[in-house]
């Protein structure tokens, strides 16, 4: 099946600085990428959705000039939380739809960051 | 929007019964319920999915039930096993994937 590599796995920072996620499919273009956030046991929230060439789309009350997404290629998209603090710490995971069907999801392995 | 209820919470079986997690979903017009499986700290993986003109699928122990009509979908399990322990999340697709808060399964030996 199709992969999705996402790095860095964890992530540990100083409130105030920024954290960059890199999410790359391996093996199909990924016109689409999601991106979510995960709390501690819960779920799975989609905070925003980017689009290669176009501007990401975010959902009601995430941030945009806090979570900055860009979809530079077919294959890679990024994720940068930008002047971080210790609420933003979370499992933050991405997935892009099956390019034949738009249906089934292929997720990054995930990163957990720590801000300090 | 979308928003899909997952019951039970909290789910503890013993080994070798079965495991019924239930979801509904508010949009009809949502069209694809796909089911994840999670362990901590890792991706969600798909064990399961069924599209809205298909009303049941099985795939070995497990299957999936789908009444549109009452915007239900179920998730069994049978002959649980200690791997089947983790946390369970349903989904319903419209335009977007909701999931719903996640069931957590314990299977006890």
């Amino acid at each position: 099946g199709a992969v999705v590599s996402q790095h860095p796995s964890w992530v540990i920072c100083k409130s105030g600085t920024s954290v960059k996620i890199e999410c790359r499919s391996l093996d199909f273009q990924a016109t689409t990428m999601f991106w979510y956030r995960q709390f501690p046991k819960q779920s799975l929230m989609l905070m925003a959705t980017s689009n290669e060439g176009s501007k990401a789309t975010y959902e009601q009350g995430v941030e945009k000039d806090k979570f900055l997404i860009n979809h530079a290629s077919l294959t890679l998209s990024t994720l940068t939380v930008t002047s971080a603090h210790p609420e933003d710490s979370s499992f933050y995971i991405c997935s892009a739809p099956d390019s034949a069907t738009n249906e089934k999801l292929f997720f990054g392995s995930g990163t957990q960051l720590s801000v300090l | 929007g979308e928003n899909v209820e997952q019951h039970p919470s909290t789910l503890s079986v013993q080994e070798g019964d079965s495991a019924v997690i239930k979801c509904t979903y508010s949009d009809s017009a949502s069209n694809y319920f796909p089911w994840y499986k999670q362990e901590l700290g890792k991706r969600p993986q798909l064990i399961i999915d069924i599209r809205s003109n298909v009303g049941e699928k099985k795939d070995q122990r497990i299957a999936v039930t789908l009444n549109k009509t009452a915007k239900h979908f179920s998730l069994h399990i049978t002959e649980t096993q200690p791997e089947d322990s983790a946390v369970y999340f349903c989904a319903a697709r419209d335009y977007k994937l909701s999931f719903g808060a996640g069931t957590t399964v314990t299977v006890r030996a």
